[in-house]
């Protein structure tokens, strides 16, 4: 079945330094792949996204990278900062069927000062 | 534009009971999708309606339901409460595609359900 993995679960990064997180997707057809960024108490904000058209896509100090034929896909986040603390979940869909997101179970990013 | 809006914000119910969660896209959004969010099994699609017809429906039993109205706003119900009912429910609306297609979906604040 449809299935999105996500590592690592938990990341501690010094403050200026870069994070990464990964995500494995199942479903080959799967073709859309949104980021977002959930702070303690807040809804989930989308921060970032990428189409299967594209292998590379930046914002700033955010970057993701896809992989079609590994079925990976990555976020990078370069000169962290304390507020890019939070929980970060990855998502796959295939929007020609369905807005239906497929989300990775979340990496909870501490950024130390 | 005002953002996706959610009501109530809370909600304590009792094993047994039903309970209806109010969803109101963002203004000219005619797609809503539900999503449970529990720390142990993380965020998990529910439904998603599109033109108040229900196009996609997620693993969970007949106990939940939802539907769509003509002006986009959604609720969901789910009848005969468990404890294990007790989350986060969210929804997220995002317009339909058009040309190369406007995949992004906005979250709303969500309802905090606690069942005792």
């Amino acid at each position: 079945g449809e299935n999105v993995e996500q590592h690592p679960s938990t990341l501690s990064v010094q403050e200026g330094d870069s994070a990464v997180i990964k995500c494995t997707y199942s479903d080959s057809a799967s073709n859309y792949f949104p980021w977002y960024k959930q702070e303690l108490g807040k809804r989930p904000q989308l921060i970032i996204d990428i189409r299967s058209n594209v292998g590379e896509k930046k914002d700033q100090r955010i970057a993701v990278t896809l992989n079609k034929t590994a079925k990976h896909f990555s976020l990078h986040i370069t000169e962290t900062q304390p507020e890019d603390s939070a929980v970060y979940f990855c998502a796959a869909s295939i929007p020609r069927r369905s807005y239906k997101l497929i989300f990775g179970s979340g990496t909870r990013l501490l950024v130390r000062p | 534009k005002a953002g996706v809006t959610q009501t109530p914000r809370y909600l304590i119910k009792t094993r047994g009971q039903q309970v209806t969660l109010s969803c109101s896209p963002i203004s000219g959004h005619r797609s809503v999708s539900w999503y449970q969010q529990t720390p142990g099994q993380g965020l998990q699609f529910l439904f998603e309606y599109f033109s108040e017809t229900q196009r996609n429906k997620g693993n969970f039993p007949g106990r939940f339901s939802g539907r769509q109205f003509s002006n986009s706003r959604s609720e969901m119900n789910v009848s005969t409460l468990e404890l294990g009912d007790s989350a986060l429910y969210l929804c997220a609306s995002s317009l339909p595609p058009g040309g190369q297609g406007n995949y992004e979906q906005y979250f709303g604040p969500g309802t905090r359900l606690t069942v005792t």
